[in-house]
């Protein structure tokens, strides 16, 4: 069954440094998203991505954040200068559509900056 | 905007029983999504079931159900026959149905405890 893959697994960073995470959502969806999870906090939303544009963004994604689909399978999430609140999972999600379309999610990036 | 409660934090129910999770949300639209996601402790989320408001019959995926009472903003998930590999985070999500890719908003989870 296709899933959604991120890379890597888990990135240490020192504050201020910039990271790059990665995604390869399903081959043939159209609508790409990031979320994040601080630990013991819900689910959050930061961004969509469709027709290799930002669709929708939440107010937790400010300049810092940026989004990019490279090539035709990629999705990457860039923090420029990361700070100690930054350090959360970060979840690549997919799907088909907008609206009911399932997100596919892939297995997250835990990103540590220390 | 449009939160989402889960007012249990935790819940622990015996193999075989039957268990609910609450979700409550606030919206001013008409026209949404509900879903239930489930995040084992792998930590990759995958959808249980989803419910569109528009449509009055209850969701049912096999041994999960939900309970849609829309005028009180309340979306209920029942498992039956609870089973070892049930144990997880459960998350109760909402999505408006705009043209957009909007994302999904979560409620803060249910942790749920699987005693054999």
């Amino acid at each position: 069954e296709p899933e959604v893959t991120q890379t890597p697994s888990h990135q240490v960073t020192q504050m201020g440094q910039e990271v790059i995470l990665r995604c390869v959502p399903i081959s043939n969806h159209l609508y790409f998203y990031w979320y994040r999870q601080i630990l013991g906090q819900k689910v959050e939303f930061l961004v969509s991505f469709y027709n290799n544009e930002i669709s929708e963004k939440s107010e937790i994604f400010d300049d810092q954040f940026s989004v990019e689909r490279p090539d035709g399978s990629n999705f990457t999430l860039k923090i420029r200068s990361t700070k100690l609140e930054d350090s959360a999972m970060y979840f690549c999600a997919s799907s088909e559509s907008a609206g009911s379309y399932e997100q596919y999610f892939g297995p997250g990036t835990r990103l540590t900056v220390t | 905007a449009q939160t989402v409660t889960q007012s249990q934090p935790e819940m622990s129910v015996q193999e075989a029983e039957t268990v609910t999770l609450s979700c409550t949300y606030d919206t001013s639209e008409s026209d949404y999504y509900l879903f239930w996601y489930k995040q084992p402790p792998s930590r990759q989320m995958i959808l249980v079931i989803r419910q569109e408001a528009y449509k009055q019959q209850n969701a049912t995926e096999n041994r999960f159900s939900v309970n849609f009472q829309k005028a009180a903003k309340s979306f209920s998930l029942k498992i039956s026959d609870s089973q070892l590999g049930d144990a997880a985070m459960y998350f109760c999500a909402y999505s408006d149905s705009g043209g957009g890719a909007d994302g999904l908003t979560f409620g803060k989870g249910t942790h749920l405890i699987i005693q054999p």
